[in-house]
C-alpha cells in the first residue's frame, strides 16, 4: 500500500527542546516537502528537497532543519530557535515531471507545553 | 506579495447545486494550476489540475476553467454534496529547471448544506 506516513500524529515540545518529525514515502518520488499550517492560514513552505543529499530553504526555514539521506525519508527537526512552533506540519512528495502534483501525508500537530 | 489569491474565505451552497470556487494569480509564467481539498486535521488531497495551454479540464463532478487573459481560474463542483464540505486550495507552479514549488492560495471554506 503506497503512500506517505508521518509520525507521530501529535507531538509535545517543552521549552528549549528540539523535536524531530518523521516523514516516510514508498512512492519512489524524488521530491519531498515540508509545510506548516497555522489556524485559518494557508500552507507555508519550510524546506524542500528535489533529490537525495540536497535540500533548499523555503519561505519560513528559520528555526528548522532537515536531512535527506535516503530517498524515502525527509525528517524535519524543530529546534529551540523556533519561537512559535505550535502548528500543523504537513509533509508531501512529488514525482518528476508534469503536472507537479504533490501528495500529502496525514500531518503532525505540534504543541508546546 | 500574494501571487495566488482566493478572495472568498468562505462559500455556502445547497446540496445538488453548483459550487464555484475562484482563484486569481499574478505571475504569467505559471504553467500548471492545481486544486486540493482539505479536511480539518488531515493532509490536502489532490483533486484536479490544468496546464496553462488548456482552458478546461474535467474529472467527474469537478471541472476547472482557466482564463489566461484574466489570470483567473475556477473550480466547478456539480452537483455539490455534503461530503464536499472542506477547505479548497488553489496552487500554481512555474517550471524553473528542477526546482518545482507550488505557490498556494489561502483557501476557501466550502459548506454544502443538505
Amino acid at each position: 500500500d503506497g503512500g506517505i506516513t508521518q509520525s507521530p500524529k501529535y507531538l509535545f515540545r517543552k521549552e528549549g527542546q528540539n523535536v524531530t518529525l518523521s516523514c516516510e514515502q514508498n512512492l519512489n518520488h524524488d521530491a519531498m516537502y515540508w509545510y506548516r499550517q497555522d489556524p485559518g492560514q494557508g500552507l507555508r513552505l519550510i524546506y524542500y528537497s528535489q533529490i537525495v543529499n540536497d535540500f533548499q530553504k523555503g519561505d519560513i526555514a528559520e528555526g528548522y532543519s532537515v536531512s535527506r539521506e535516503k530517498k524515502e525519508s525527509f525528517p524535519l527537526t524543530v529546534t529551540s530557535a523556533q519561537k512559535n512552533p505550535t502548528a500543523f506540519y504537513l509533509c508531501a512528495s512529488s514525482p518528476r515531471g508534469a503536472p507537479p502534483t504533490q501528495y500529502f501525508g496525514p500531518g503532525t500537530r505540534l504543541l508546546v507545553l | 506579495d500574494q501571487q495566488v489569491k482566493q478572495n472568498s474565505p468562505s462559500l455556502s451552497v445547497q446540496e445538488g447545486r453548483i459550487s464555484i470556487l475562484n482563484c486569481d494569480y499574478t505571475n504569467s509564467m505559471f504553467d500548471y494550476f492545481l486544486w486540493y481539498k482539505k479536511y480539518p486535521a488531515e493532509g490536502p488531497t489532490f483533486l484536479i489540475s490544468i496546464s496553462s495551454i488548456k482552458d478546461k479540464n474535467e474529472d467527474g463532478r469537478f471541472t476547472v476553467f482557466l482564463n489566461k487573459s484574466a489570470k483567473h481560474l475556477s473550480l466547478h463542483i456539480v452537483p455539490s454534496q455534503p461530503g464536499d464540505s472542506a477547505v479548497y486550495f488553489c496552487a500554481a507552479s512555474r517550471n524553473a529547471g528542477n526546482n518545482r514549488k507550488l505557490i498556494w492560495g489561502l483557501g476557501t471554506s466550502l459548506a454544502v448544506n443538505p
